[in-house]
């Protein structure tokens, strides 16, 4: 079973619809995760963190945390074209002196 | 800049010889890591700098792989006697500090080994 889990895609969603990407994770002790977006050729752009369970909104995303589940998913409403990416789930483990442990990416595209 | 700073942006070498990156953290970042990128894969973590503490260099994926972060702020990756597979982007990230803080990352290095 792989560390961290994403759904490789691609995730297809219309202008203006909302794109929700999903991850999911093994370490139960995981403590803090992050999503990052990267565009074909590029690095890695931080979005969103997340720490505790539940909802944090920042403009059009909302990252969303079950620790219970082991989940963690990033919503994004009134998806741009300027947002099709790569979107990479990373999960900070315990003990593990602070490296990421990145899932493989989930490519959106949205139409036009 | 202000932000992480990488080079060079692209390197081809041949098969066998040795390779340097460049690492320039944001400024006043105390953790500094480095990851690798390839093809169709997720990011592997390779080694993490903090302070002056000694280094976690669990992902090191061989003993041709060495890092050094000199005076707390510029890191070098080494690659030595290269190997076709060692082609990726090789990626580096700083954060405030270590631990829950997020990190963000330069541009990368694609090394290119024929």
């Amino acid at each position: 079973q792989k560390e961290v889990e994403q759904n490789s895609g691609p995730l297809s969603v219309p202008e203006g619809a909302i794109a929700s990407l999903n991850c999911t994770y093994s370490d139960r002790g995981s403590q803090s995760f992050f999503w990052y977006r990267q565009y074909s050729g590029k690095s890695p752009e931080l979005i969103m963190f997340i720490y505790s369970n539940g909802d944090k909104e920042d403009g059009r995303f909302t990252a969303q945390l079950n620790k219970a589940s082991q989940y963690v998913s990033l919503l994004i409403r009134d998806s741009q074209p300027s947002d099709s990416a790569t979107y990479l789930c990373a999960v900070k483990n315990t003990g593990t002196a602070s490296k990421l442990t990145f899932g493989t990416g989930t490519r959106l595209q949205v139409t036009l | 800049g202000a932000g992480v700073s990488q080079s060079p942006s692209n390197k081809v070498t041949e098969k066998g010889k040795d390779v340097e990156l460049r690492c320039d953290p944001i400024s006043g970042h105390t953790a500094l890591y480095w990851y690798r990128q390839s093809l169709g894969q997720g990011l592997e973590f390779l080694i993490y700098f903090q302070g002056n503490s000694a280094p976690d260099k669990s992902g090191l994926p061989s003993d041709r792989f060495s890092a050094e972060r000199t005076g707390g702020s510029v890191s070098t990756l080494t690659i030595q006697r290269t190997q076709q597979e060692d082609s990726a982007v090789y990626l580096c990230a700083s954060s405030p500090q270590g631990g829950w803080q997020p990190q963000h990352f330069g541009d990368g290095t694609r090394l290119s080994i024929l």
